[in-house]
């Protein structure tokens, strides 16, 4: 099932905060975040497994509420390179050995200078 | 340098032809994947590959075969039985380790049936 992103779009000033939320009505082992610009493929940003976790990545990071299967990524003071769509992906825990990656719909960031 | 090679990068078909794309990674991984995205969507799991000679269906298999022969290889075959299919593949792989089952994607081919 897939997982719920918001919001779907969001426009920012460069220097402005913003946060992306993803959520799955299924239990999760993890979840992944990427990036993708227009036209390529999606860049890995960070994975977090189940346990609850938090990563940072410079001025990117993530939370995993593994009791609400929820994830929430955090982009601080944006930069225009910020710019793309932002997918989750979650992996749930029933999938057993097979390790299916289920996207959201995607969450469209765009920074203006 | 290491990745994930899809080729052609853009394709065209017609109607009622079957079309393959290649997809080619010298990671040293286990699983492959093949994902399709429309136009301002996500990404569908098509079909998935953990070991040679394995491959289980996604969520959107119809009209879609593969093949997992070797490792480094898992080919996407656009059948005529895929009523729409135009859109954007992406052929993905991952290896499991200690940080979790990071998956890597190729650039992507584009095909459009005219």
């Amino acid at each position: 099932q897939q997982p719920v992103q918001s919001p779907q779009a969001v426009i920012l000033r460069e220097g402005e905060d913003a946060v992306i939320n993803c959520s799955s009505s299924k239990a999760l082992y993890s979840v992944h975040w990427y990036r993708q610009k227009h036209g390529e493929a999606p860049v890995f940003l960070m994975i977090l497994l189940k346990g609850g976790e938090q990563k940072g990545h410079e001025k990117i990071s993530a939370s995993f509420n593994e009791k609400k299967q929820q994830s929430s990524l955090y982009l601080t003071a944006s930069q225009l390179s910020y710019s793309g769509t932002y997918f989750c992906g979650t992996e749930r825990l029933s999938s057993g050995s097979a390790r299916q990656l289920t996207f959201g719909s995607g969450t469209q960031l765009t920074v203006l200078p | 340098d290491g990745g994930i090679t899809q080729s052609p990068k853009y394709l065209f078909r017609k109607e009622g032809q079957n079309v393959t794309l290649s997809c080619e990674q010298n990671l040293n991984h286990d699983a492959m994947y093949w994902y399709r995205q429309d136009p301002g969507q996500g990404l569908r799991l098509i079909y998935y590959s953990q070991i040679v000679n394995d491959f289980q269906k996604g969520d959107i298999a119809e009209g879609y075969s593969v093949s997992r022969e070797k490792k480094e290889s898992f080919p996407l075959t656009v059948t005529s039985a895929q009523k729409n299919p135009t859109a954007f593949y992406l052929c993905a792989s991952s290896k499991w380790d200690i940080s979790g089952n990071t998956i890597y994607f190729g650039e992507g081919s584009w095909l459009t049936v005219v």
